[in-house]
């Protein structure tokens, strides 16, 4: 695609609820990021892949947390038993390669409110 | 580990005027990237501006441009002829070249500062 995509775009869930976030990362981008942005914070780091291979996770909070790209492309990023304080904006970013000093494109996110 | 500080929550702007954000940063490497990211309510993060710190020329792109002082770790951005478009959330990020080397301890994540958020008055 043109650009990466995120969906939900809004997710409410009730505490103690699973969700799964999807990001869909440009064509032939080989490196994946999942950042997660708190109310009037910057994004903090999550985990990482390369292609399917998920090499870092050393951001990710909980074992609430997982993500997987099983093959390559479309990320999930999956929460267990949601609690109040994972509400954020959940940001997804890819890149073409990973010796990319340009930065990244990022998707527009899914606000998850937990209530 | 890296941290970046912004410490200016909010700063205004008179339309066609220059503004500076101030970003500072903590780090014992000597290669490393820098970055200023947009992130208008959208929430999309869109690329300003990158500085790649073994390069000693400030990078500029267009309105927009840093002032990098290496031994300072201060990298601020500059934006002149300021226009109502650029209304928005901007944060400044630190990148590991170490990055390119391993993977692991979120060497491959950028840091992220808190923002600083640009109101532009028309």
């Amino acid at each position: 695609g043109a650009g990466v995509s995120q969906s939900p775009r809004y997710k409410v869930a009730k505490r103690g609820q699973d969700v799964a976030l999807r990001c869909d990362p440009i064509s032939g981008h080989v490196s994946l990021f999942w950042y997660q942005q708190a109310l009037g914070q910057g994004p903090e780091f999550l985990t990482y892949f390369q292609n399917e291979a998920q090499l870092d996770k050393s951001g990710l909070p909980s074992d609430r947390f997982f993500a997987e790209r099983p093959e390559g492309s479309v990320s999930t990023l999956k929460i267990q038993r949601t609690q109040q304080e994972d509400s954020a904006v959940y940001l997804c970013a890819s890149s073409l390669i990973r010796r990319d000093s340009y930065g990244y494109t990022f998707g527009s996110g899914t606000r998850l409110t937990v209530v | 580990a890296q941290t970046v500080t912004q410490s200016q929550p909010e700063m205004s702007v008179q339309e066609a005027e220059t503004v500076t954000l101030s970003c500072t940063y903590d780090t014992s490497e000597s290669d490393y990237y820098l970055f200023w990211y947009k992130q208008p309510p959208s929430r999309q993060m869109i690329l300003v501006i990158r500085q790649e710190a073994y390069k000693q020329q400030n990078a500029t792109e267009n309105r927009f441009s840093v002032n990098f002082q290496k031994a300072a770790k201060s990298f601020s951005l500059k934006i002149s002829d300021s226009q109502l478009g650029d209304a928005a959330m901007y944060f400044c990020a630190y990148r590991s070249a170490l990055a390119l080397m391993y993977s692991g301890g979120g060497a491959d994540g950028l840091t992220f500062g808190k923002g600083t958020h640009l109101i532009i008055q028309p």
